[in-house]
């Protein structure tokens, strides 16, 4: 069944802990991505890859980083200096960066108190 | 940097009235997207268009690219309880390789 998975589904955490989202995907996909959708908002670009052991920042990438050691998997860090991490977190591939339509995974819930 | 605006940012209709949502650009597009996001869901890729001036359908929905290729819409009619969600287009720029997402118009329908 291929598809795009991301674990856990909702995530707890206390202030001042990085917290790692995972991202699988075997849809043999060159691109990937992480969005955060904060609740009644649009998609924001945290960061994407292109290719293995490439990625860029998007638009709201402090506090977050990234990694891309494998082509399926892109996980992402949220660390102590994000100030406002409570958020839904999406992430996303496409055959390739330009011109194709995108698969989410099912996001992450992330709530820190 | 580039914005694609999108209005309204919500729509309230009851069951059976027409809804129409508009992505704008400020740029000209080499394509536009959509997607549907259902209530607690994720963003579910709808339709691509590329041309200038292209109609697509699908069902009850029809879609639209501008002839300059800056603006495009989507139209349900007679919409349905099922139709409830956030709908996005989303515009890559010509020349460019970062598709940019409207922040969405959110429907509500009531039965």
């Amino acid at each position: 069944d291929g598809g795009i998975t991301q674990s856990p589904k909702y995530l707890f955490r206390k202030e001042g802990q990085n917290v790692t989202l995972s991202c699988e995907q075997n849809l043999n996909h060159d691109a990937m991505y992480w969005y955060r959708q904060d609740p009644g908002q649009g998609l924001r670009l945290i960061y994407y890859s292109q290719i293995v052991n490439d990625f860029q920042k998007g638009d709201i990438a402090e506090g977050y980083s990234v990694s891309r050691e494998k082509k399926e998997s892109f996980p992402l860090t949220v660390t102590s200096a994000q100030k406002n991490p409570t958020a839904f977190y999406l992430c996303a591939s496409s055959p390739r960066l330009d011109r194709y339509e995108q698969y989410f995974g099912p996001g992450t819930r992330l709530t820190v108190t | 940097g580039q914005q694609v605006m999108q209005i309204p940012q919500y729509q309230h209709v009851q069951e059976g009235e027409d809804f129409t949502t508009y992505c704008n650009s400020s740029t000209t597009l080499s394509n536009i997207q959509w997607y549907k996001q259902r209530p607690g869901g994720h963003p579910v890729f709808l339709i691509q268009l590329v041309k200038s001036g292209e109609v697509k359908k699908q069902k009850r929905l029809t879609f639209q690219f501008g002839e300059a290729k800056k603006n495009s819409s989507l139209h349900i009619t007679a919409t349905q309880t099922t139709d409830v969600g956030t709908y996005f287009c989303a515009g890559l720029k010509t020349g460019g390789f970062k598709t940019i997402f409207g922040a969405g118009t959110r429907l509500f329908v009531k039965a």
